[in-house]
């Protein structure tokens, strides 16, 4: 039971337009979102969190949202660049005592020059 | 500041041979966990740390062992490798709290 997805493997968008990448999640306990950036031969790097009490945070070029009645957020980069091609992973938590994170399967993200 | 920091950053191994994994790091987080990560599918938990002496298994803890002697250290051990545990091998540690967790560059492991 895959309690993050990410549904679409990979995205291609053109340098300067919006980049939307999607997540969607079934256990009603998360109350922490984070999205990754991850590039080959490195390790995962945190991009931007959302806690449960909001449905916005924004940071620079990247927003996510949270909408928890369909269970699902979203991150939007604005305006895309092509150094922001790279594997992109949402990840969820249902407790700070732990801070265990259940991670989507990844969406792979190619801006286009 | 280096952070987060994994020893060896690749090793092949024979089935049957054992090998630990070191992750150190600088930043006096209370909290340390290993991850694997294979092809199409995100990062796993195996087992994670919420402070120094403390472990608990995570998603897919079989095959593997942890300690936590020191703040700064989680090792993780295959007393027995299998060619199932081929993977990238991360670990990551955070502070307390609504806190992001910060990773290493991994560990490529081949067993064969």
């Amino acid at each position: 039971d895959q309690q993050v997805k990410q549904n679409s493997p990979s995205l291609s968008v053109q340098e300067g337009r919006i980049s939307i990448l999607n997540c969607d999640y079934t256990n009603s306990m998360f109350d922490y979102f984070l999205w990754y950036k991850k590039y080959p031969a490195e390790g995962p790097t945190f991009l931007i969190s959302i806690s449960s009490i909001k449905d916005k945070n924004e940071d620079g070029r990247f927003t996510v949202f949270l909408n928890k009645s369909a269970k699902h957020l979203s991150l939007h980069i604005v305006p895309s660049q092509p150094g922001d091609s790279a594997v992109y992973f949402c990840a969820a938590s249902a407790s700070s005592n732990t801070g265990k994170l259940i991670f989507g399967q990844g969406t792979t993200l190619q801006v286009k020059p | 500041n280096a952070g987060v920091t994994q020893t060896p950053k690749f090793r092949v191994l024979k089935t049957g041979q054992s090998m630990t994994l070191l992750c150190a790091q600088d930043m006096n987080h209370e909290y340390m966990y290993w991850y694997r990560q294979d092809p199409g599918m995100g990062l796993r938990l195996i087992h994670y740390s919420v402070g120094e002496g403390t472990t608990a298994k995570g998603e897919v803890p079989d095959g593997y062992n942890v300690s936590r002697l020191k703040k700064q250290n989680f090792l993780l051990g295959l007393e027995s490798a299998a060619p199932s545990q081929t993977s990238v091998y991360f670990c990551a540690s955070r502070r307390q709290g609504y806190q992001p967790q910060h990773f290493g560059d991994g560990t490529r492991l081949s067993i064969l």
